[in-house]
């Protein structure tokens, strides 16, 4: 079975610094899917960012970037130029895509961003 | 474009009484559904997975016959809490996947349904 986990249930940044979240995964499978979702107060999930296991090059979607270490199964998350609207909880999910598409979650992280 | 709604957004109903979610892919068609159940400062616990005409999936620990799931069209599926009690008071949340293009494997979630039950 996969297990993802999140090790800080609660981080806080400062507006306009750097926070990284992270993310360890353990899984037998190799072609796998890692995913970094928000939900926000209002509690609706957006998906932040995506990486592809088969894909070394590190996914980037403008002040969101991972961190992907296949070998040591680490997905961090870095957020960058921090603004007050990512105040959020951060979930780390993953997606084995040999088997039916069940996303598995991690605890998530309670990211607070402050002035 | 892959907005899935959900309907209603809160209600409030009485212990025995049944209620029923709705879930919708507004612009693309979802093959698969699933419904999650989260509890206050927690994950999403995936309930079950249903796919278009056929029964769903219900993980452990999850009774079938009080949660019952109904994916009747490609953009449709349906959550049934059956004699809610007040221990089914929770926050539940679908999400549909596209299994198509970019974003194969991708779920896009609902905005999820607050229920509580007296």
């Amino acid at each position: 079975a996969q297990t993802v986990t999140q090790s800080q249930p609660e981080m806080s940044v400062q507006e306009a610094e750097t926070v990284t979240l992270s993310c360890t995964y353990d899984t037998s499978e190799s072609n796998y899917y890692l995913f970094w979702y928000k939900q926000p107060p209002s509690r609706q999930m957006i998906l932040v960012i995506r990486q592809e296991a088969y894909k070394q090059q590190n996914a980037t979607e403008n002040r969101f970037s991972v961190n992907f270490q296949k070998a040591a199964k680490s997905f961090s998350l870095k957020i960058s130029d921090s603004q007050l609207g990512d105040t959020a909880m951060y979930f780390c999910a993953f997606i084995n895509t040999g088997t039916a598409s069940k996303l598995t979650f991690g605890t998530g992280t309670r990211l607070q961003v402050t002035l | 474009g892959a907005v899935v709604s959900q309907h209603p957004s809160w209600v409030i109903c009485k212990s025995g009484t049944s209620v029923k979610i709705e879930c919708r892919s507004l612009d693309f068609q979802a093959t698969t559904m699933f419904w999650y159940r989260q509890f206050p400062k927690q994950s999403l616990m995936l309930m079950a997975t249903s796919n278009e005409g056929s029964k769903a999936t219900y993980e452990q620990g999850v009774e079938k016959d009080k949660f019952l799931i109904n994916h009747a069209s490609l953009t449709l599926s349906t959550l049934t809490v059956t004699s809610a009690h007040p221990e089914d008071s929770s926050f539940y949340i679908c999400s549909a996947d596209s299994f198509s293009g970019r974003a194969k494997y991708e779920q896009y979630f609902g905005p999820g349904t607050r229920l509580t039950v007296t």
